[in-house]
């Protein structure tokens, strides 16, 4: 089935040590999307690639960078996690940008010690 | 700032009955509202949609409304049968999905 992967789906770090989040997608969609949902709170947009197109949220803070390798991988890197990182972390995908339907993993749940 | 909110956290209805989650917005340039349903373990996926041209869509048990004027949008479901019960987030389309926190909706035998 095609589907949106996040590994691990559970990771934990220590404060200020850097930590990657991956994601993959076998729906060859052209976006592909980064969310951060602390508990009880909302899914908020970190950033989205477009292709190659990297487009960062204003108020997404700078310890959160974004790789996008190929079509079917994207990373979300904290450079320095701290205590107030700790979330679910979302990726999604979707065919172009817009109302197209978003396709979300299974999220990684971050925590930081 | 929220734009979209869900202000009850959680609901719980029998099974057979009706169940109306509600959300409210801010935006006034949100033209496109989508439901998404999320189980334990797994991602929101997408449940029903609605365009700001129209106040109701409806797709067999889920139907969503809109009333632009009050800035508020509804979900029923009917019946509601026991595979609903998951946490249901309501979201909203400018230029990017605003989510609002969820309703968590637990169906009784």
């Amino acid at each position: 089935d095609a589907m949106v992967i996040q590994n691990p789906r559970y990771q934990v770090t220590q404060f200020g040590k850097p930590v990657t989040l991956s994601c993959s997608q076998t729906l060859n969609h052209n976006v592909m999307y980064w969310y951060q949902q602390k508990s009880s709170q909302a899914p908020k947009l970190l950033f989205h690639y477009y292709d190659k197109d990297f487009n960062n949220e204003a108020d997404t803070p700078d310890n959160f960078q974004s790789r996008r390798p190929n079509t079917s991988f994207c990373f979300l890197d904290i450079r320095s996690p701290g205590l107030g990182d700790a979330a679910m972390y979302l990726c999604a995908t979707s065919r172009g940008v817009g109302k197209d339907t978003q396709y979300f993993g299974p999220g990684t749940r971050l925590t930081v010690l | 700032d929220q734009q979209v909110k869900q202000n009850s956290p959680s609901l719980s209805v029998q099974e057979g009955r009706i169940s109306i989650l509600n959300c409210d917005y801010t935006n006034s340039m949100f033209d496109y509202f989508l439901w998404y349903k999320k189980y334990p373990a797994e991602g929101p996926t997408f449940l029903i949609s609605i365009s700001s041209i129209k106040d109701k869509n409806e797709d067999g048990r889920f139907t969503v409304f809109l009333n632009k004027s009050a800035k508020h949008l509804s979900l029923h479901i009917v019946p509601s049968q026991p595979g609903d019960s998951a946490v249901y987030f309501c979201a909203a389309y400018d230029y990017k999905l605003s989510f609002g926190a969820g309703t968590t909706v637990t169906v009784r035998a």
